[in-house]
């Protein structure tokens, strides 16, 4: 199973929106409304941002947003703040029993 | 306060066999499905085993099918991963992680701090 593509890096300034995209296939993203992102601190584990594509956990502020469309989906950060410079990763559901992850994106703050 | 803490990483060598652990506490262990995901130095996440709140199912990602075996003792809200066969690749962070409660395949909701697992002659 291929892994889901996301851009390497992404940037920008406090208080601008910054999006993050997540390309699969109709095989998982398409097909399936399971995609999550989480966000990671270097030498910290993963925390869950977004879960079924847009729903937030308690705690995680809202500025943190999700969608989808076709086989891409999307997390939003808006309002930009120095303490989100961190890894993004997005997962997705692929179908028979099997779950796969984007390559990361790296999200820095100016 | 939810917590998962992992165990019994360390460094071994190629070909031999590891048991990991992850201890639960904070929550009813046994209403919730777990899986195994791993991270690689410097490298992205991989998901790579899940086990139904009960046992009756588990999955492994095809880098693993074969080789590596989940399970879990819900009276003491313990899950296990068994590692054989270990090889260079299999060298991570292995965390385990919660499903959300609102299906198994919608995401991990809560992570341990994870334990490294060293393969090297």
């Amino acid at each position: 199973q291929s892994a889901l593509t996301q851009p390497p890096s992404a940037s920008g300034s406090p208080g601008q929106s910054v999006t993050i995209s997540c390309t699969g296939t109709s095989d998982d993203v398409g097909s399936f409304n399971y995609v999550s992102w989480y966000q990671q601190i270097p030498g910290t584990a993963p925390k869950l941002m977004i879960y079924e594509v847009t729903k937030r956990p308690s705690g995680v502020p809202d500025r943190f947003s999700g969608s989808k469309s076709g086989n891409t989906a999307s997390l939003t950060v808006s309002g930009l703040q120095a303490e989100d410079e961190a890894d993004y990763y997005c997962n997705s559901y692929a179908g028979r029993n099997n779950l796969v992850f984007g390559g990361g994106t790296k999200l820095t703050v100016l | 306060q939810m917590h998962l803490v992992e165990s019994g990483g360390g460094v071994v060598q190629p070909g031999t066999s590891l048991r990991l652990s992850c201890a639960a506490s904070g929550f009813t262990f046994d209403n919730y499905g777990m899986h195994w995901v791993r991270q690689a130095p410097g490298k992205g996440l991989e998901w790579v085993a899940v086990i139904w709140h009960d046992g009756s199912n588990k999955y492994y990602a095809d880098s693993v099918k074969g080789r590596f075996t989940t399970s879990r003792d819900n009276s003491k809200k313990i899950l296990f991963l068994q590692l054989n066969s270990l090889r260079a690749e299999d060298t991570a962070v292995y965390y385990c992680a919660r499903d959300p409660g609102e299906g198994i395949w919608n995401g991990f909701s809560h992570w341990g701090q994870g334990t490294l697992v060293t393969v090297s002659s």
